[in-house]
This record gives structure tokens, C-alpha cells and sequence, in this order.
């Protein structure tokens, strides 16, 4: 089975730091998605950025960027610039692009950004 | 374009009782997942729905049921409510499946 593990439960940046938040996931496919969700105070999950896993080329969305090492399976977002309203919980998550498509999510780090 | 919606937001219901929760999807789209979160278990997976047809089904209970209408919009039904159920239950929309989902804002289930 899948397993997705984020090892870092909280994490803290200073409003224009930089800050990387860890996952590491498991699996036996080949060819999977993997994505960063943000989830604010108001419990709407948000999805940040995703890469698939034939790309070599690490996905970037304006601040937010991935270090996607595949063979380490290992999928790191980094947040650049860090804002006020990037506090939140984050949750990394996989899915396989075969039959059984399903999110698995890790347990999430709480990011908070301090003025 | 409007997005996920959920209804109702928060319910409370008593041990045993019975519960359906819905959810409309972006219009267009015609797959529908549900999710449960809690404290203690994270994020699971409950089942997906495309086109009226269960497609996917995560390793929860057979109380646990879901269906889909013609109109892509889902209904969620949980019965003989155990303590355990107490979550927030999320339903997201895509257009053909996991890759590209939105989120709806979950409706909070207490049970008592």
C-alpha cells in the first residue's frame, strides 16, 4: 500500500523567508501524481501544486516550487517570500495513474508565518 | 463559475441515527470523491463517483454509502452513527477523475 509521510508536524517562517516543508511517500507504481494541498483556518483544502512523476522538471507555481527526487521518493515544497497568508496546514498527497486512483495523504505540517 | 458545494455545513446526530450529506460539484464536472478527516486518522479516502458508477472505494465500513445523479451531484449516507464518525466530511469535484480536484468547504458531523 501507499504511504505518504510528512515527518515535520509544525514549521515556522518569517513573513519574506523561504521555507521547505518535508514528504517522503512510498510506492511499488511508476507512474503517480503527487500534490501539495493547503488547508486554511476555513478548512477549504486549496491545491497548490502537483507534478507528475514522468516529468523530470520539478513543478512551479509563482512562490511555491517542488524539489521532486524520485528516486529517493521524496517530494518537498518550498514556499519563497513567505506571506501572511500562507499559514496554514499542508498536506502532501500521492495517487497512482493506474486503475486504483485514490488520494493518500500524509498527516500535514501546520505552517506558521510570523511578522 | 461557482464551486464545491456541501450542505449541510454542520449537523449534529445522536449515536444510531442515520445521516446523508451532499454535494454539488463545479458545474461540468462529473467526478465526484469523498473524504473523511479527523484528528486522529488524517485524511481518508472514502469513495469516488463518475457518471453514476462507484469507481473507486476507500477501507471504510459498508456503512459508509454514497450515489451520484445524473446531474453529477453525490449524496453521502452514513448509518448506525457511531462516536467514530464525529469528522469533517469533504466531497471534491474534478473533471474525469483524481488529477485536478477542488474542494468543497466539508460539512462538520458531530456525533453524540
Amino acid at each position: 500500500a501507499q504511504t505518504v509521510t510528512q515527518s515535520q508536524p509544525e514549521m515556522s517562517v518569517q513573513e519574506a523567508e523561504t521555507v521547505t516543508l518535508s514528504c517522503t511517500y512510498d510506492t511499488s507504481e511508476s507512474d503517480y501524481y503527487l500534490f501539495w494541498y493547503k488547508q486554511p483556518p476555513s478548512r477549504q483544502m486549496i491545491l497548490v501544486i502537483r507534478q507528475e512523476a514522468y516529468k523530470q522538471q520539478n513543478a512551479t507555481e509563482n512562490r511555491f516550487s517542488v524539489n521532486f527526487q524520485k528516486a529517493a521518493k521524496s517530494f518537498s515544497l518550498k514556499i519563497s517570500d513567505s506571506q501572511l497568508g500562507d499559514a496554514a496546514m499542508y498536506f502532501c498527497a500521492y495517487t497512482s495513474s493506474g486503475s486504483a486512483r485514490q488520494l493518500t495523504f500524509g498527516s500535514g505540517t501546520q505552517l506558521t508565518v510570523l511578522p | 463559475k461557482a464551486g464545491v458545494t456541501q450542505t449541510p455545513r454542520y449537523l449534529i446526530k445522536t449515536r444510531g441515527q442515520q445521516v446523508t450529506l451532499s454535494c454539488s460539484p463545479i458545474s461540468g464536472h462529473r467526478s465526484v470523491s469523498w473524504y473523511q478527516q479527523t484528528p486522529g486518522q488524517g485524511l481518508q479516502f472514502l469513495f469516488e463517483y463518475f457518471s453514476e458508477t462507484q469507481r473507486n472505494k476507500g477501507n471504510f465500513p459498508g456503512r459508509f454509502s454514497g450515489r451520484q445523479f445524473s446531474n453529477s451531484r453525490s449524496e453521502m449516507n452514513v448509518s448506525t452513527l457511531e462516536l467514530g464518525d464525529s469528522a469533517l466530511y469533504l466531497c471534491a469535484s474534478s473533471l474525469s477523475g483524481i488529477f485536478e480536484q477542488y474542494f468543497g468547504p466539508g460539512t462538520r458531523l458531530t456525533v453524540t
